[in-house]
């Protein structure tokens, strides 16, 4: 099994600042089959980035994903206060796995 | 509008049986692989199985092999998780996902709202 961890757990920051979210692969991911969700309370996750750089559809451009073999990114350029969530990320290019976690809150 | 609507969520005990149901609208159910996914209460996401388009094919996470049954009914759009032998840690919110493509390894673009199933006596 691929275990993902994401860093940092929580990350602070104040809406207009850039957000930089890491997640890390037990193992080198096929075809860099990563995706970024964003969970808000009380609600489903919803879909940001698959393939590790392609935002889904109706996604805005102030997220951005990178990264490949066992280091990924999700960037979110300028924080707006919609954006305050618990964001995961999942791999599927084997069993599929999600991180734990990291949860951007207000500073 | 792309929609899934998680029906048959409750309360079991310890060793019995449940049947989630997972309603489509809005796209080509057939074309599509469908996934169950979960959330433990305060806990992260963990994928449980993936069936394909045509229901040839599934796939199960170790946790649930052997317990679980997934099945989907393209003539009414509709995906199904049997689910016996419970325990207290199946007690989750489940989801039903679409899959990104006829793909049972995949990312999920569309959730439902999830039904609750607790497993305690």
């Amino acid at each position: 099994e691929i275990v993902l961890t994401q860093s940092p757990g929580t990350l602070s920051l104040s809406p207009g600042e850039r957000a930089t979210l890491s997640c890390r692969a037990s193992q080198s991911l096929t075809s860099s089959y990563l995706a970024w969700y964003q969970q808000k309370p009380g609600q489903a996750p919803s879909l940001l980035i698959y393939g590790a750089s392609s935002r889904a559809t109706g996604i805005p451009d102030r997220f951005s994903g990178s990264g490949s073999g066992t280091d990924f990114t999700l960037t979110i350029s300028r924080l707006e206060p919609e954006d305050f969530a618990v964001y995961y990320c999942q791999q599927y290019g084997s069993s599929p796995t999600f991180g734990p976690g990291t949860k951007v809150e207000i500073k | 509008e792309v929609q899934l609507v998680e029906s048959g969520g409750g309360l079991v005990q310890p060793g019995g049986s449940l049947s989630l149901s997972c309603a489509a609208s809005g796209f080509t159910f057939s074309n599509y692989a469908m996934s169950w996914v979960r959330q433990a209460p305060g806990k992260g996401l963990e994928w449980v199985s993936a069936i394909s388009g045509s229901g040839g094919s599934t796939y199960f996470a170790d946790s649930v092999k052997g317990r679980f049954t997934i099945s989907r009914d393209n003539s009414k759009n509709t995906l199904s998780l049997q689910m016996n032998s419970l325990r207290a840690e199946d007690t989750a919110l489940y989801y039903c996902a679409k899959n990104y493509g006829d793909y049972l390894l995949s990312a999920f673009d569309i959730w439902g709202q999830g039904t609750m199933v607790t497993v305690s006596s």
